[in-house]
């Protein structure tokens, strides 16, 4: 089945550097979304970009999209000791076009995962 | 005021037993979901319902079974549990019918078959 790839697998920078994590999927898209899991919790929604969108932007996040090449990208800036966590993308490929009008999500797939470390 | 909240937070079992975990959402979602997570942190999706109605079984074997008696509530019944069952699963729910929004995500039950 469809499986988004986050790429690096790991990354530690030092507290206030920039955090740019990429995600690749494999088949066309109706929106990619960005999810947060610290340790041992649940995943934290932080961000959707919907596939006729390049670029959004929330709080110290930033993200882009490009459909062409299959690929996404997550920019956290000015990182925080809190930002330390697991960080997935999530494609929707969806059943929008089948039986179900106006429904999606019905099957977000994740990616690999990067693991964030910022060192204080 | 818990979102989403699965229970137990921890299930530890013999193989072979049979183990429910429960799941409500008061968001007023008409959608939930379940995934499993492996070890090497992989989600993958096992079930999804909308107003009640199974609309996704991720090739998930049939000792899986999922129970929405209401689309407050999806619960997941294992039987004859197997190690490799050994997991954590999270329950999720969604406004499906909004159309792509985001899922709420439980804080996971880590189950261990011993």
């Amino acid at each position: 089945s469809q499986q988004g790839e986050e790429d690096p697998q790991a990354l530690s920078i030092q507290e206030g550097e920039n955090a740019t994590m990429n995600c690749s999927y494999k088949t066309s898209i109706n929106n990619l979304q960005w999810y947060r899991q610290n340790s041992g919790r649940g995943l934290v929604h932080l961000i959707l970009i919907r596939s006729n969108e390049r670029e959004k932007h929330s709080g110290r996040l930033r993200v882009t999209l490009d459909t062409s090449k299959k690929s996404s990208s997550l920019l956290i800036t000015a990182s925080r000791a809190a930002d330390t966590a697991s960080y997935f993308c999530a494609t929707d490929h969806g059943l929008f076009w089948k039986k179900i009008a106006n429904f999606g999500n019905e099957k977000l797939t994740f990616g690999t995962g990067t693991r964030l470390t910022i060192i204080p | 005021d818990t979102a989403v909240s699965q229970t137990p937070k921890y299930l530890v079992t013999q193989m072979g037993n049979d183990k429910s975990i429960k799941c409500e959402q008061n968001l007023g979602h008409d959608t939930m979901y379940w995934y499993k997570q492996d070890s090497k942190k992989f989600l993958k999706i096992m079930f999804s319902y909308n107003n009640k109605e199974l609309i996704i079984n991720e090739t998930v074997p049939n000792r899986f079974s999922p129970k929405s008696p209401d689309k407050a509530h999806l619960n997941l019944h294992i039987n004859s549990l197997e190690l490799g069952d050994s997991a954590v699963y999270f329950c999720a729910s969604s406004q499906g019918s909004k159309g792509w929004t985001e899922a709420f995500f439980g804080q996971g039950t880590r189950l261990t078959v011993v």
